[in-house]
């Protein structure tokens, strides 16, 4: 157990529609990470957040978004959903001093 | 753009050590050199990171050519439980906003 846990485990939903991923980060952690891994791209470094602020933009489509709460729990909206959407997105944390990150168990999407 | 190259697949005896390969020739002075790894059906996991001399650690040593330009990620005893996805990653970005970007990486397979 990484201590960063994401929600829901599994996702299905139909093309067009909306859905909101969430990220508690390990204890103490202060920034995190959004990547999504398919079989064709890999992991993509979509989005980090520290404090509340965003801090580095990867490919992230203009559909998606995210944000960082006060209590540092993260959530990553996707929208318009389009088959190719479908992947694993993958939330990690770090504290920003040991130079290693966390990541969570990853939630899998379905997009039909 | 990864900029880092390393073999697709590599197999290794159990109990035996393992070297997995990497080379990022446009390194810059300040870049990191991160190893994940990621097992069937899990989030990635840190394993080892370092910028200039060698590193160890529990899981794993680190060896970086002086020139910065490979490393290599030693396993002393590989096991069963060592299978998985390796991947060597440049850290990109400083001051907090640091992110990691994927390769492919090498698929490390442990026979018994």
């Amino acid at each position: 157990d990484s201590g960063v846990t994401q929600t829901p485990k599994h996702l299905i939903t139909a093309t067009g529609q909306r859905v909101t991923l969430r990220c508690s980060p390990r204890s103490g952690d202060l920034s995190v990470y959004w990547y999504q891994q398919s079989l064709d791209q890999g992991l993509q470094f979509l989005i980090q957040y520290y404090n509340g602020e965003e801090r580095a933009k990867g490919n992230i489509l203009e559909r998606f978004s995210a944000q960082q709460f006060p209590d540092l729990h993260s959530e990553l909206n996707l929208s318009s959903l389009e088959l190719g959407d479908s992947a694993l997105y993958f939330c990690a944390s770090s504290d920003g001093t040991s130079g290693s990150k966390v990541f969570g168990p990853g939630t899998r999407l379905t997009v039909l | 753009d990864a900029k880092t190259t390393q073999p697709n697949s590599m197999e290794s005896n159990e109990e035996e050590p393992v070297h997995l390969p990497c080379n990022h020739s446009t390194i810059s002075g300040t870049d990191y050199i991160h190893w994940y790894r990621q097992l069937p059906s899990q989030g990635p996991e840190y394993v080892i990171h370092g910028l200039t001399s060698n590193v160890n650690n529990r899981m794993a040593s680190l060896a970086i050519a002086e020139d910065r330009k490979s490393s290599t990620l030693i396993l002393h005893r590989a096991t069963l439980r060592d299978a998985a996805v390796y991947y060597c990653i440049r850290e990109e970005g400083q001051g907090g906003s640091e992110k990691l970007v994927f390769g492919k990486g090498t698929k490390l397979t442990v026979n018994p």
